[in-house]
């Protein structure tokens, strides 16, 4: 089946400092990839959907100058949290898009913490 | 607008017991309807999904979902609950290419 892969998997960072996330489509291409957060005890919500070579396409409420996206190819997205405070601190959770508009395959997520 | 609700954000059932998880949608249009299950510190899998073929849709782990659009419910089942069950789970509904979550339910196995 379709695998996605994030790294790291667990960081931890000081406020004020930017952490990179990668999510990775290891044996499809994808050509939309999805970014979520899911704060503890709670559901996942969409950050943003990004199309491989185009700008990404924030929800509301996102910053988008905080939480930097790039999808430089059919296989990699990256989320950049910018300046990272505490209350960044999330599961933040990629998907890449199926061979169907309904069809997503999740990453295992990153555990970003924010001292 | 597509949405879900699930009733009870947790439900215990002991092993070898019915499991039932609520989830109730709204849509505008026939929906794509999904459950998903989350263990700790892991990301989401799909258990099963309703595309309007079948409205009994099997599952993976023995898990099942009837779709009922009379009671706009997709309430997930499984006939006997295993300790390895033990997880939140998630109802969500397709919205163009987007999947919206429901809140999740944690479902606890008693021994």
């Amino acid at each position: 089946g379709a695998v996605v892969s994030q790294h790291p998997s667990r960081v931890i960072c000081k406020s004020g400092t930017s952490v990179k996330i990668e999510c990775r489509s290891l044996d499809f291409q994808a050509t939309t990839m999805f970014w979520y957060r899911q704060f503890p005890k709670q559901s996942l919500m969409l950050m943003a959907t990004s199309n491989e070579g185009s700008k990404a396409t924030y929800e509301q409420g996102v910053e988008k100058d905080k939480f930097l996206i790039n999808h430089a190819s059919l296989t990699l997205s990256t989320l950049t949290v910018t300046s990272a405070h505490p209350e960044d601190s999330s599961f933040y959770i990629c998907s890449g898009g199926g061979p169907t508009t309904d069809t997503q395959y999740f990453g295992p997520g990153t555990r970003l913490t924010v001292l | 607008a597509q949405s879900v609700t699930q009733l009870g954000s947790h439900v215990s059932v002991s092993e070898g017991a019915l499991v039932l998880l609520r989830c109730n949608y709204s849509s505008s249009v026939p929906p794509y309807l999904f459950w998903y299950v989350q263990y700790p510190n892991q990301g989401l899998q799909l258990l099963l999904k309703y595309t309007s073929a079948a409205t009994l849709v099997k599952g993976i782990n023995g898990f099942e979902a009837e779709f009922k659009k009379s009671e706009t419910s997709f309430h997930l089942t499984k006939p006997s609950a295993h300790m390895s069950d033990a997880a939140e789970y998630f109802c969500a509904v397709s919205k163009g290419d987007k999947i919206i979550f429901g809140k999740g339910t944690r479902l606890h196995i008693l021994p």
